[in-house]
């Protein structure tokens, strides 16, 4: 079935680095731009970057502007987040998500049709 | 960058009733938003897209409306598995999340 599984969170001091991973499984990952969105503890939804199906275009919240970098391996079905010089309020739940095009009359629509389950990443000392 | 804001932040409703949620804009985005449903401990799942198509597989109780700088989630007859947390994103600019809506029981 359409899954995506997100992994590498965990705990790092302020300043260190991380790398997400997200696998995806079920589709043409290859065919879809592909997001991440995270959550802070109790907070809303903040979309964080975008890369394009082939990887040639890629847009970031400016939040992590030059610390984030979005990249994808789609040889092996599989989108990454390098996370640098993390800051306490990189603290969130870290998910990976589907972009899906819609088309009608009027024009393309972006929506996130498939989520993963999300992978806690915690920045303290 | 485009702002989003969504009225109320909270509001408590019983089984079977009529629920409407709105999101404003703070600029025009034509028809580019999009409804997410978020359960606790879960992630979101997408409900509508271009403001008013229902995503596949979604019930029909759902339908969204709206262009411009306004727009409206409606709940037709709430059901215990509605209880959720509903956010607005727009998609015409990058991507910018409201800041949601907690349905809970009354």
């Amino acid at each position: 079935q359409v899954q995506l599984v997100e992994s590498g969170g965990g705990v790092v001091q302020p300043g260190r680095s991380l790398r997400l991973s997200c696998a995806a499984s079920g589709f043409t990952f290859s065919s879809y731009a592909m997001h991440w969105v995270r959550q802070a503890p109790g907070k809303g939804l903040e979309w964080v970057a975008v890369i394009s199906y082939d990887g040639s275009n890629k847009y970031y919240a400016d939040s992590v502007k030059g610390r984030f970098t979005i990249s994808r391996d789609n040889s092996k079905n599989t989108l990454y987040l390098q996370m640098n010089s993390l800051r306490a309020e990189d603290t969130a739940v870290y998910y990976c998500a589907r972009g899906r095009n819609y088309y009608d009359s009027s024009g393309q629509y972006d929506a996130f049709d498939i989520w993963g389950q999300g992978t806690m990443v915690t920045v303290s000392s | 960058d485009i702002q989003m804001t969504q009225s109320p932040s909270s509001l408590s409703a019983s089984v079977g009733d009529r629920v409407t949620i709105t999101c404003r804009a703070s600029q025009s985005i034509s028809s580019y938003l999009n409804w997410y449903q978020q359960k606790p401990g879960k992630a979101p799942k997408l409900l509508i897209y271009a403001a008013s198509s229902l995503q596949s597989g979604v019930p029909s109780r759902f339908s969204g409306s709206g262009s411009g700088t306004d727009f409206t989630l409606t709940i037709s007859s709430l059901q215990p598995e509605d209880f959720a947390t509903y956010y607005c994103q727009q998609s015409y600019s990058t991507f910018t999340f409201g800041p949601g809506t907690k349905v809970d029981i009354k």
